[in-house]
């Protein structure tokens, strides 16, 4: 059963765009949200994370927007940057589940120079 | 800057073969995961462990595979039999004690053939 739903797939964006990429949940017990990137060869790194107590947080170019009645949030990476081309997941996890994540599909980020 | 160290970083095997890797978490991180990701897809959850306790383990994780982690410090999992379908990419991860929510560090993983 899949607990949280990524989309899109795969993104093309040009230098200095904005990437928007977009995660639907079910379970209502889920209490943190990640935003993970992962380059090839590479374990995921955390990038920026989110608990539902507020609906946006922002380090540096990137923000989580989180809509706790719609069980959605996304992530915007702005100004985007030839080096941010990279696989991205959301991921919550929450007290029931022994801060266990689970992952969304993943969002293949191409940003062109 | 120690993170999460996985060993070895890749690993061919023959089918039918046993195999073996080993994760060391963040120093002072009580909680330890293992995970599994094939090509294009998320990781997925297979156990995890608070201290040398193991507290769940996922269904994808079959009889063939054993996760230990004796002293509650380092971890192994181990392969028994492997199969094909076992090629892929086992992270580890580890976590300091919180109550939920807790930023959740990945190792840079251990590639899997199975030929």
């Amino acid at each position: 059963q899949q607990q949280v739903k990524q989309s899109p797939q795969s993104l093309i964006v040009q230098k200095g765009g904005i990437s928007i990429i977009n995660c639907a949940y079910e379970n209502t017990a889920f209490d943190y949200f990640p935003w993970y990137q992962q380059f090839p060869g590479k374990g995921p790194a955390l990038l920026i994370a989110i608990r539902p107590d507020v609906s946006e947080k922002k380090e540096g170019r990137f923000t989580i927007s989180f809509n706790k009645s719609a069980k959605q949030f996304s992530l915007h990476i702005m100004d985007s940057q030839p080096g941010d081309s990279a696989t991205y997941f959301c991921a919550a996890s929450g007290k029931t589940s022994g801060s266990r994540l689970t992952f969304g599909e993943g969002t293949q980020l191409t940003v062109n120079p | 800057d120690t993170g999460v160290s996985q060993n070895p970083r890749h690993k061919i095997t023959k089918r039918g073969q046993n195999v073996t890797f080993r994760c060391d978490p963040i120093s002072e991180h009580n909680r330890l995961y293992w995970y599994r990701q094939t090509l294009g897809q998320g990781p997925e959850f297979l156990t995890y462990f608070q201290n040398e306790a193991q507290l769940e383990k996922s269904r994808l994780l079959s009889d063939r595979f054993s996760a230990e982690r004796p002293k509650g410090s380092f971890s192994t999992l181990e392969i028994q039999r492997t199969e094909q379908g076992d090629s892929a990419m086992y992270l580890c991860a580890s976590s300091p004690p919180t109550i939920s929510g807790n930023t959740i560090y990945f190792g840079e993983g251990s590639w899997l053939t199975v030929v």
